[in-house]
């Protein structure tokens, strides 16, 4: 089946630790994106993607890190730098990055938390 | 940046009740706009979509929602809700870079 597989489900960040969160996804989509869900305050973008080897702060990227080596995978490293990581992660991608109608398919979400 | 609001962050309704949820966008440009919904459990799914044309547009499970370009707006409505219903609504806006905007999200109890 296609999808985009998002892991670990749940994962822990120690004081001073930096987090890798994978994002992966066999659906041949020029475009990923990485969101912060947080209660209250709806999805917020990190970071997004259009193509391989290109990506572009969101409105919150500070204390995050992205690359896009390959088309099917976006990683997301939660930095020491951000102070306030426990979160809900999801990775989204859409088919093509130069257009501007297509809908989001969602990946199942990271649960980050502080230790 | 663009800003996507809804109105209510909590709504509590009995079955067979109407629903009309509420979103406004900031934007002032062509703008594609969404509702996804988030059943408990489960992935973000979209409930439907507006591009151009028909400002009506309907989507999954009886849902609808209307564009109205001069209030920025684009609610959300079902005639009768079903207590399958109870999941978290967001509005998103999407612009002419491919970025999405969310808004705070909805969350819809209904009760049996």
């Amino acid at each position: 089946d296609g999808g985009i597989t998002q892991s670990p489900k749940y994962l822990f960040r120690k004081e001073g630790q930096n987090v890798t969160l994978s994002c992966e996804q066999n659906l041949n989509h020029d475009a990923m994106y990485w969101y912060r869900q947080d209660p209250g305050q709806g999805l917020r973008l990190i970071y997004y993607s259009q193509i391989v080897n290109d990506f572009q702060k969101g409105d919150i990227a500070e204390g995050y890190s992205v690359s896009r080596e390959k088309k099917e995978s976006f990683p997301l490293t939660v930095t020491s730098a951000q102070k306030n990581p426990t979160a809900f992660y999801l990775c989204a991608s859409t088919p093509r990055g130069q257009t501007t109608n297509e809908k989001l398919f969602f990946g199942s979400g990271t649960q980050l938390s502080v230790l | 940046a663009q800003s996507v609001s809804q109105h209510n962050h909590h709504v509590i309704l009995s079955e067979a009740a109407s629903l009309e949820l509420g979103c406004n966008y900031s934007y002032g440009g062509t703008v594609n706009l969404f509702w996804y919904v988030q059943y408990p459990g489960q992935h973000l799914q979209l409930l439907l979509k507006y591009f151009s044309g028909d400002p009506l547009v309907k989507g999954i499970k009886g849902f609808e929602a209307e564009f109205i370009k001069s209030k920025f707006s684009f609610n959300l409505r079902k005639p009768s809700v079903q207590w399958s219903d109870t999941a978290e609504y967001f509005c998103a806006v999407n612009d002419n870079f491919n970025k999405f905007y969310f808004g705070s999200g909805t969350k819809l109890n209904v009760k049996p």
